[in-house]
């Protein structure tokens, strides 16, 4: 079956260390999306991929990197940086439908917790 | 830049109810929204989508969303509610013109009691 498989589902961190969430998806898409969620806040996204090779910075992208080597991958690497990283990370692919839109499709999350 | 706004961060309802949970954008240009549902500890899944054409739109679960260009709204809808529909739910909208990205709203918890 098709979708997006997140890994690890539960990470912990001490502060100071950089850790990658690791996104796959094997639908074909071609954009690809990376969101933060907390509690009450809906969802942030951090960065998006519309092509292999390409990535944009999103509303809250401080802290936070991103490659995209291949069409399946696309890892998001949480920095030292960020200051306040503990949340719910949720990766996401974009499908073209006939009015143009991106119908996202999402992983399971991966919970990070900074200890 | 574009907003979305649900107006209400907590909706508790009592089964076989009928709930609506309320969604406002803001933009002068076309969108495209929709609605997605969370289940605790997992991702987001469509319930629905507007993207052209009549302006109420089914989607899965018995969920219905009517899109009204004049208020700016988007409010989704289910005539009877069960306790499975126990979830958070998001709006989210859609602007090509910014950058082929969703922009979601906060999200309503929905708490249905037997």
């Amino acid at each position: 079956d098709g979708g997006i498989t997140q890994s690890p589902k539960y990470l912990f961190r001490k502060e100071g260390q950089n850790v990658t969430l690791s996104c796959e998806q094997n639908l074909n898409h071609d954009a690809m999306y990376w969101y933060r969620q907390d509690p009450g806040q809906g969802l942030r996204l951090i960065y998006y991929s519309q092509i292999v090779n390409d990535f944009q910075k999103g509303d809250i992208a401080e802290g936070y990197s991103v490659s995209r080597e291949k069409k399946e991958s696309f890892p998001l690497t949480v920095t030292s940086a960020q200051k306040n990283p503990t949340a719910f990370y949720l990766c996401a692919s974009g499908g073209v439908v006939t009015a143009g839109a991106n119908v996202l499709t999402f992983g399971a999350g991966s919970r990070l917790t900074v200890l | 830049a574009q907003s979305v706004t649900q107006l209400d961060s907590q909706v508790p309802v009592f089964e076989e109810a009928p709930v609506e949970l309320r969604c406002n954008y803001s933009s002068s240009v076309s969108v495209y929204l929709f609605w997605y549902v969370q289940y605790p500890n997992q991702g987001l899944q469509l319930l629905l989508k507007y993207l052209s054409g009549s302006t109420l739109v089914k989607g899965i679960n018995g969920f219905e969303a009517e899109f009204n260009k004049s208020q700016t709204s988007f409010h989704l809808r289910k005539p009877s509610v069960h306790i499975s529909d126990t979830a958070e739910y998001f709006c989210a909208v859609y602007i090509k013109a910014a950058g082929n990205k969703l922009t979601f709203g906060g999200g309503t918890r929905v708490l249905v009691k037997p």
